[in-house]
Formats: C-alpha cells, structure tokens, sequence
C-alpha cells in the first residue's frame, strides 16, 4: 500500500499565482523525485533531490529534500496554463524501489 | 532518442480473454519496471527486471498476471484471464544504475489503456 501522504489531493488556482503541494512520510527515505503526468501521457521527471535538506529549482519549480528525510516539497512560481496536470512525489527508502504518492491534480484557471 | 515504447495504446475486450501489453526500453538501461495506475490505488508497481532477470514480483495482483523479458529491448505483461477489475493504465518504465547501483530515475512510456468488459 502507499507509503507517501500526498497533498493536497486537488487544487484550483488562477495564472500567476505561486502553487505548493508537499509529501510526508513516517519511514525515511534516501531520494525523493517528482513527476508530473498530463492527460493520456506517463509520468515525466521534473526533479530529483538526493540529499537532506537540498534544494533544487527547474525553471519555475522548486523542490526541497526535507531535513528529517520524511519529506518534500514542490514550488511552482507564477503558474501558466501548461501547468496543468497531476504531481506525484516519489520515495525511496534504501534498497527498495520507489513508492510514489497518490498524486496532486493541479488546475490553471485564466 | 526514442523514449520507452509501449503498445497497444489503447485495448478493450472481454472478460475472460487474454491479453499482452508489450514494451520496449530505452537503449541501454539495465532496470526496466511495469506499474499500474488506477484512480483508487494510484501507481503501484507490479514486477520489475534487473538486466532481464525479474527482481520483485511481490506486486503482482494473482497468478493470473505474468511477465517476461526475453531480451533487453522487449518486454511483455500478460493476463489470463483478464477481468473487469483488471481495468487500467498500465505504464512501463526503465532506468539506468543509480545511487548504490540501485535503479536511477526511471522513464516512463505512455501507458496502455486497458478496459476489460
């Protein structure tokens, strides 16, 4: 079953606002990964964080590992419309593979 | 580069029937994994393969689902015989070595649809 609390589970903003989601967990975990998945497409990586307490941005996203490596969460400054879709955090603990959360649906309204 | 390739795309058919969802990986990567992706229970991986030898197929639902990879560029999920609860996207990824040779950051292809009536 999933490991991950993702949230929040939805979430409607208008352009140009600044979004944040995050993922919690009780279990450690070594990396944390997000994916955003559009419509009828896979999951495709935005970013990768390997170290506690790192903080990495991609463009307008920025993600944190967070100190207690319980988890993570993801920025996205000044949204647009392409924004839309579903985030999924992503975990692993040691050497299991990764667990993913259940997912925030993210709509961009103009 | 082509990304992970997955086919068919879309497929319906009837309870009972069987049915092979197949994938092809990146060029070079040594993990490949298959998920299933349902509004009630998210992503959940069913098996993966470590340079075509499966590692973990503790997620796979019952015996009625199976999978292969008889070559590093060609992978295979069938199940027999399908059922209505057997609806879903079902997504193939694969990914190089990562972090303690573990699996790296995985590519996801665009997942089949599968509707079992």
């Amino acid at each position: 079953g999933q490991q991950l609390n993702q949230s929040p589970q939805s979430m409607f903003i208008q352009e140009g606002e600044d979004v944040s989601m995050n993922c919690t967990s009780s279990s450690i975990f070594n990396t944390w990964l997000w994916y955003k998945q559009d419509p009828g497409e896979g999951p495709v990586l935005l970013i990768a964080l390997y170290k506690a307490g790192e903080l990495t941005s991609n463009g307008r996203l920025t993600a944190q590992f967070g100190i207690t490596r319980k988890d993570s969460f993801l920025n996205i400054s000044a949204s647009i419309p392409s924004d839309v879709g579903i985030y999924f955090c992503a975990g692993r603990r040691s050497a299991r593979q990764l667990t993913f959360g259940s997912g925030t649906q993210l709509t961009v309204l103009p | 580069d082509a990304g992970v390739i997955q086919s068919p795309r879309h497929e319906v058919t009837e309870m009972g029937q069987e049915v092979t969802l197949r994938c092809k990986p990146i060029s070079g990567h040594d993990y490949l994994f298959w998920y299933r992706q349902t509004m009630m229970r998210g992503l959940e991986l069913l098996i993966y393969f470590n340079n075509n030898v499966p590692i973990d197929d503790s997620g796979m639902p019952e015996d009625r689902f199976s999978a292969k990879m008889p070559n590093a560029s060609f992978s295979t999920l069938k199940i027999q015989p399908s059922e209505p609860r057997d609806s879903a996207v079902y997504f193939c990824a694969s990914s190089t070595v990562g972090q303690g040779g573990l699996a790296g950051e995985l590519f996801f292809g665009e997942g089949s649809r599968l509707t079992v009536l």
